[in-house]
């Protein structure tokens, strides 16, 4: 069936460097796609979000790349922070108003 | 500042017993959602609502009901509770008429001893 998911369950980065997660999907006819944070004990919170007639967004030290050739979908934080570190969710709507969710990527920033 | 406020942070309860979980959003949004998330697993959606009364299964029904008498709240009822329905319950309502995801409540952590 179509899903969502992600490449990297876990990935650990240094403080001030750059991070990247990454997310395949498989529903080509998904047209918005967003990136949730997840810190622990808290619910999932908006980061970015991108429509599928853009190849890329930017925010405030996050930037979100498409690649819809493959499937991708990839969330860059820029000089990551210890307060980056979360589980990092990718979501796709493909079918009206619903969002699927990938399982998540933990983010941990070492000091 | 919108949002969706779930009524306990953490909640324990017995084998058998009913269980209610609140979830109330301030953003006059119509779908409103309850999933469960376990380690592994991610989330699952267990039911949604996309209007007052209205009520669709999600992806794992099985031992929940819900109720949405009015528009801003959503609760998830746990008939009768079982230890397998220890898991984070979080709440997300959105839009109908434009999809810019969801929000989502802090969750509520209920074990079942």
């Amino acid at each position: 069936g179509e899903s969502v998911g992600l490449h990297l369950p876990t990935l650990s980065v240094q403080e001030g460097d750059n991070s990247i997660i990454n997310c395949a999907y498989s529903n080509s006819a998904s047209d918005y796609f967003i990136w949730y944070k997840q810190e622990s004990g808290k619910g999932p919170q908006f980061i970015i979000d991108i429509r599928s007639n853009m190849d890329k967004r930017q925010g405030q030290r996050v930037t979100v790349l498409l690649n819809k050739t493959v499937k991708h979908l990839s969330l860059q934080i820029a000089a990551t922070q210890p307060g980056d570190s979360a589980v990092y969710f990718c979501a796709e709507n493909n079918a009206g108003n619903m969002l699927t969710f990938g399982g998540g990527t933990r983010l941990m920033v070492k000091p | 500042d919108v949002k969706v406020t779930q009524s306990s942070r953490y909640l324990v309860k017995r084998t058998g017993e009913k269980v209610f979980l609140e979830c109330v959003q301030d953003m006059d949004h119509e779908n409103m959602f309850w999933y469960r998330q376990d380690p592994g697993l991610g989330l699952r959606l267990i039911y949604f609502s996309y209007d007052v009364k209205m009520k669709e299964k999600g992806d794992i029904p099985e031992g929940y009901s819900v109720s949405r008498e009015k528009k801003e709240r959503f609760s998830l009822i746990l008939e009768s509770a079982s230890t397998n329905q220890t898991s984070m319950y979080l709440c997300a309502s959105s839009l109908v008429s434009r999809i810019y995801g969801y929000t989502f409540g802090s969750g509520t952590r209920l074990t079942v001893v």
